[in-house]
């Protein structure tokens, strides 16, 4: 059975650091072909993909985001953290993680057929 | 910065209806790479469809997708009370790989 369980502080307050890890069971995140995302989601608005990476450590950002961002990954807790600097009220938010997809056609992809239960974090003073 | 945009924002129909879900992208991109998503209040996404018309695995054949051009559907052949929920889709072929806003599936 594959799952994903995001853990991190409920509330940050703005300018701070926030650090989410994501521990997955059910497959290895250093398996060939595997990938792990975060999306996050504002109350009452879309899903925003962030960042994923992949088995062999290779990283992909959101443009927009990719200064205040980091994720890694920790292959001895097969978990994959992810960091977002200088936090804003703005952030606030559901964050997920996710596994990437994998089909035939397309390789490891960025379409997420697994996800976690979803982490609340508010950003206020 | 693909944007999509899904219609209607709505839909209220009975058990045993068949729902349309629509899912437009501006600038157009590749129709083999989107996907739908189901999602439950206070529950994370679930994958529907991906390809624009693999079900994933699980998934009931009461829900198919589709492409023509810049336009992707989503239709639920037989709704079920269970069928209540939000309905996103993405698109995965060019980065950032964004969401649309969502259609809220009401079951009367």
């Amino acid at each position: 059975q594959i799952t994903l369980k995001e853990s991190g502080p409920t509330l940050v307050k703005p300018t701070q650091t926030l650090t989410l890890t994501c521990t997955v069971s059910g497959f290895s995140v250093s398996a060939s072909g595997a990938a792990v995302a975060w999306i996050r989601q504002p109350p009452g608005k879309a899903l925003e993909w962030l960042a994923l990476i992949f088995w062999d450590d290779d990283k992909r950002y959101r443009a927009s985001l990719k200064s205040r961002l980091t994720i890694t990954k920790d292959t001895s807790k097969n978990q994959v953290v992810l960091t977002m600097t200088n936090m804003d009220p703005v952030d606030t938010g559901t964050y997920y993680c996710a596994r990437s997809g994998t089909a035939p056609s397309f390789g490891t992809s960025y379409f997420f057929d697994q996800w976690g239960q979803g982490a609340l974090v508010s950003v206020s003073s | 910065e693909i944007s999509l945009t899904q219609s209607p924002d709505t839909l209220s129909l009975s058990p045993g209806e068949r729902a349309t879900l629509s899912c437009r992208a501006s600038p157009s991109l590749d129709s083999d790479f989107v996907a739908w998503y189901q999602q439950k209040p206070g529950q994370a996404p679930r994958l529907l469809v991906y390809g624009a018309s693999n079900r994933a695995t699980g998934i009931p054949d009461r829900f198919s997708g589709s492409a023509s051009g810049t336009d992707f559907t989503l239709t639920i052949s037989r709704l079920e009370p269970e069928d209540s929920a939000v309905y996103h889709c993405q698109q995965f072929a060019n980065p950032p790989y964004t969401f649309g806003p969502g259609t809220i599936v009401e079951i009367k």
